[in-house]
């Protein structure tokens, strides 16, 4: 399967407790979004990577949240002292972007479901 | 503010019946415009995107959905209805004039296929 893969595919950790979620991309992608869905909403966008830079974080990206991606390839998102709050689904796309402009689509991986108790 | 609208919580279509799916959207400038399905516990899978030119799209799984830029609507269609085809639609718009590459997204439709 060469489509973007996310793991874990579930978590449940308690309240208080780290977590760090891992994507990797479509192997040519050169962007990555990191997406949180709660249940009957639709993604809210949390940041973006092109390469290795972070170039956009969203206000819902608390400073508990960290992301990275190291060597322009897999991304890491680690939460801090999680909260029950932070229970969602969160979702990794790539893309394959040039300075076309934002046209290009976005490709989703399975997602990891945090639950925090 | 670039907004997405999907007016309906649910959509229940019969087998074989065509079936719509609505989306508005207000953006300042011109729209890039994509529609994804999410099925169970799955990521979301993209369907079809509408960039520029002709207003009727064709997308996979035999959807197409419809650019009216009088109306800011983009609504999902397909002519005949599976059952398969159950799931949560999402629509997304991206401003052209937007530095950023963030979509925005609406709430979901959910569409219930019945037999």
């Amino acid at each position: 399967d060469t489509g973007v893969s996310q793991d874990p595919r579930h978590k449940i950790t308690k309240r208080g407790q780290n977590v760090t979620f891992r994507c990797d991309p479509i192997s040519e992608h050169n962007r990555l979004y990191w997406y949180r869905q709660t249940l009957g909403q639709g993604p809210e966008f949390l940041t973006y990577f092109q390469n290795e830079a972070q170039l956009e974080k969203s206000r819902l990206l608390s400073d508990r949240f960290s992301a990275e991606r190291p060597k322009g390839s897999f991304s890491t998102l680690e939460i801090q002292r999680t909260e029950q709050g932070d229970s969602a689904m969160y979702l990794c796309a790539s893309s394959l972007g040039w300075a076309s402009g934002p046209q290009e689509t976005q490709y989703f991986g399975p997602g990891t479901r945090l639950l925090v108790l | 503010a670039q907004s997405v609208a999907q007016p309906e919580d649910q959509v229940n279509v019969a087998e074989g019946n065509p079936l719509t799916v609505k989306c508005t959207y207000s953006v300042s400038g011109n729209p890039y415009l994509f529609w994804y399905v999410q099925y169970p516990n799955r990521g979301l899978q993209f369907l079809l995107k509408y960039i520029t030119g002709d207003n009727l799209v064709k997308g996979s799984y035999g959807f197409e959905a419809e650019f009216n830029k009088s109306q800011t609507s983009f609504h999902l269609k397909k002519p005949s209805a599976l059952v398969s085809d159950s799931a949560l639609y999402f629509c997304a718009v991206r401003d052209k004039k937007d530095s950023n590459y963030q979509l925005i997204w609406g709430a979901g439709t959910k569409l219930i296929i019945k037999p």
